[in-house]
């Protein structure tokens, strides 16, 4: 089963733009992360921010986490065509040494 | 940059045949993790490996999959016999520890069960 949920499924934006990708998750965590994956390859590791941070940055993005309403966001600033992909959080559960990946969303720069 | 290899990449084969899939991880990757991803989902994990031993297999259907990493290094999956449900991708990652943080990925065999 997968514990987390991302929203939008799909997001469809212009270059230059900011993607806002949020996910929301059932279970404590000990920390999420976020992975990005281009059609038909696997999956490129982003970012982890553990349960006791709150906001996170890397570049162009920038996660943050809300453990009181067990959801997080990833924001892309300034898209680029080669953003182009699906986004998946995936958390980590206190009492397992796995990941649980979400559904994905489906990011789409137009140039 | 090291990475972690899976061959084939693609692999294409008719229900009831078997079917075999194998991975190398990064060097030094004691972590290993076959996952299975159907089309417009996330992966879900199948088996987990600690060095040679299955830590993780609940999810592994056992009358038909399985999997070994007999000197803890490289890794197979094994499926037989095959069913058309069985058709996704098959990812492999590694870690360094099992500690839940950051794995990396293979590119993963497409499969496709005619």
């Amino acid at each position: 089963s997968q514990q987390g949920e991302e929203d939008p499924q799909a997001l469809s934006i212009q270059e230059g733009e900011n993607a806002t990708m949020n996910c929301s998750y059932k279970t404590s965590i000990n920390n999420l992360q976020w992975y990005r994956q281009n059609s038909g390859r696997g999956l490129v590791h982003l970012i982890l921010i553990r349960s006791n941070e709150r906001e996170k940055h890397s570049g162009r993005l920038r996660v943050t986490l809300d453990t009181s309403k067990k959801s997080s966001s990833l924001l892309i600033t300034a898209s680029r065509a080669a953003d182009t992909a699906s986004y998946f959080c995936a958390t980590d559960p206190p009492d397992g040494n796995k990941l649980v990946f979400g559904a994905g969303t489906i990011l789409r720069v137009k140039s | 940059e090291a990475e972690v290899a899976q061959s084939p990449r693609y692999k294409i084969t008719e229900k009831s045949q078997a079917v075999a899939f194998w991975c190398d991880p990064i060097s030094g990757h004691a972590t290993l993790y076959w996952y299975r991803q159907i089309l417009g989902q996330g992966p879900e994990l199948l088996v987990q490996f600690q060095d040679e031993s299955v830590v993780d297999d609940s999810q592994l259907p056992k009358d038909r999959f399985s999997a070994e990493r007999l000197k803890g290094v490289d890794s197979t999956l094994k499926i037989q016999p095959a069913e058309l449900g069985d058709s996704a991708m098959y990812l492999c990652a590694s870690s360094s520890d099992n500690r839940g943080n950051e794995q990396y990925f293979g590119p993963g065999t497409r499969l496709t069960v005619t």
